[in-house]
């Protein structure tokens, strides 16, 4: 199984909600990822995940707060997010050791 | 600040013709390169992966990679309509992290 999966597709919350959006894979890797994509842009890494353990975290507000549960699942919680967190979120997994990145599909978000 | 460049694009290549999309990138101690096809509304799709100087060919792709010069490029053989899309160069970041530094993409045109 070759495929990175993440839920829901599409999220519309509003400023006061507390929302999470879900990641998951089956190809044994030992790091996963949280992006932020803007359009237009590249992916900005959030999170990163080895092994379990955060092992970077690239200065973003506590309004985003990750958990890795197992070695298959990553959740970001949301909560109190402003309209301009609106953007497309990508997980990804690799391995450690070749870093080869294989993405999720993204869940597209609406903050209003 | 380690950097990875592109030039944005449009490039637009007529159906059939050699697209060739290049990159370059400032730290020299980076090893692994990658090669995303991100189609508009998507996430991005990991095509080529180089690790070593040279060319390295999957099908209709041609990474190669020219440390020395810290360069990377991608030529797409035969391309087709299908191919439009934006093409993100990433670099590792280096060092012990699973970093990847993403340039801001190419925007590929095949005209039929």
């Amino acid at each position: 199984d070759t495929e990175v999966t993440q839920t829901p597709k599409h999220l519309v919350m509003g400023m006061t909600n507390k929302k999470s959006l879900k990641c998951e894979q089956h190809m044994g890797h030992r790091a996963m990822y949280w992006y932020k994509q803007k359009a237009k842009k590249p992916p900005e890494l959030m999170f990163v995940y080895s092994y379990e353990k955060l092992s970077i975290n690239e200065s973003v507000p506590s309004r985003f707060s990750p958990e890795c549960p197992n070695s298959s699942l990553l959740n970001l919680h949301l909560h109190a997010l402003q309209p301009e967190d609106s953007a497309l979120y990508l997980c990804a997994s690799s391995s450690i050791e070749y870093n080869e990145q294989f993405f999720g599909p993204g869940t597209r978000l609406t903050v209003l | 600040q380690k950097e990875v460049e592109q030039n944005s694009g449009p490039l637009s290549v007529p159906e059939g013709a050699i697209a060739s999309l290049n990159c370059t990138y400032s730290d020299r101690v980076s090893q692994s390169f990658f090669w995303y096809r991100q189609y508009s509304g998507k996430s991005p799709e990991l095509i080529m992966s180089i690790y070593s100087n040279g060319d390295k060919e999957d099908g209709r792709f041609t990474a190669q990679l020219n440390k020395a010069s810290q360069y990377v490029s991608l030529l797409i053989r035969d391309s087709q309509p299908s191919d439009s899309a934006t093409y993100l160069c990433a670099v590792n970041g280096g060092g012990a992290t699973n970093k990847l530094i993403f340039g801001t993409g190419t925007l590929l045109a095949v005209q039929p």
